[in-house]
């Protein structure tokens, strides 16, 4: 156990829909980074969090967006869903400090499908 | 920018045979280097990595990988394979510390033969 939580742990929706992926990191970290794993593009970087501010931007739609709120949940809000939407989103913690190695802890993903 | 390159997208081994996934990196900085595992339906498990530390590296169940700064390569080895090793292994890099976002080769499933 990371101590990194998502929920929900399995999300079925239609196409067009909005969806909210829920993250708690470890108590302590103040970074939150988003992944999604796909069949065709991989495992790929979304978007970072630290202390509630965004930091970096990978590869996230424009119709996908999120945020880090005061307690350092993270949500990841996906809308007007497609097909190819469906994939496995993690998300992963670590302290985000400077002056040492920051390890990212993973949480169990959540697995949306687009039907 | 960072970028890993797993060379193998199926690698097929023997019971006790040696196992060995490749892994090349890319980074303009000095990098930080990991393997994750991935059994079906589960999420990632951290191997093992490198920080700068010692170039080589053990982690858990056995794996270990050497990092080769001339060669640009962390290649995974295990000396014998064992039916529960099938898996999907993916090799990532990062850079600052870890504080920057992981980027993640295209990934290399193991398959056990008995």
């Amino acid at each position: 156990d990371s101590g990194v939580t998502q929920t929900p742990k399995h999300l079925i929706t239609a196409t067009g829909q909005r969806v909210t992926l829920r993250c708690s990191p470890r108590s302590g970290d103040l970074s939150v980074y988003w992944y999604q794993q796909s069949l065709d593009q991989g495992l790929q970087f979304l978007i970072q969090y630290y202390n509630g501010e965004e930091r970096a931007k990978g590869n996230i739609l424009e119709r996908f967006s999120a945020q880090q709120f005061p307690d350092l949940h993270s949500e990841l809000n996906l809308s007007s869903l497609e097909l190819g939407d469906s994939a496995l989103y993690f998300c992963a913690s670590s302290v985000g400090i400077s002056d040492s190695y920051n390890e990212q802890f993973f949480g169990p993903g959540t697995r949306l499908t687009v039907l | 920018a960072q970028s890993v390159t797993q060379l193998g997208s199926h690698v097929s081994v023997s019971e006790g045979a040696l196992v060995l996934l490749r892994c090349n990196y890319s980074s303009s900085v000095p990098p930080y280097l990991f393997w994750y595992v991935q059994y079906p339906n589960q999420g990632l498990q951290l191997l093992l990595k490198y920080t700068s530390a010692a170039t080589l590296v053990k982690g858990i169940n056995g794996f270990e990988a050497e990092f080769k700064k001339s060669e640009t390569s962390f290649h995974l080895t295990k000396p014998s394979a064992h039916m529960s090793d099938a898996a999907e292994y993916f090799c990532a890099v990062t850079t600052d510390t870890g504080r920057r976002a992981l980027t993640f080769g295209s990934g290399t499933r193991l398959q056990v033969q008995p």
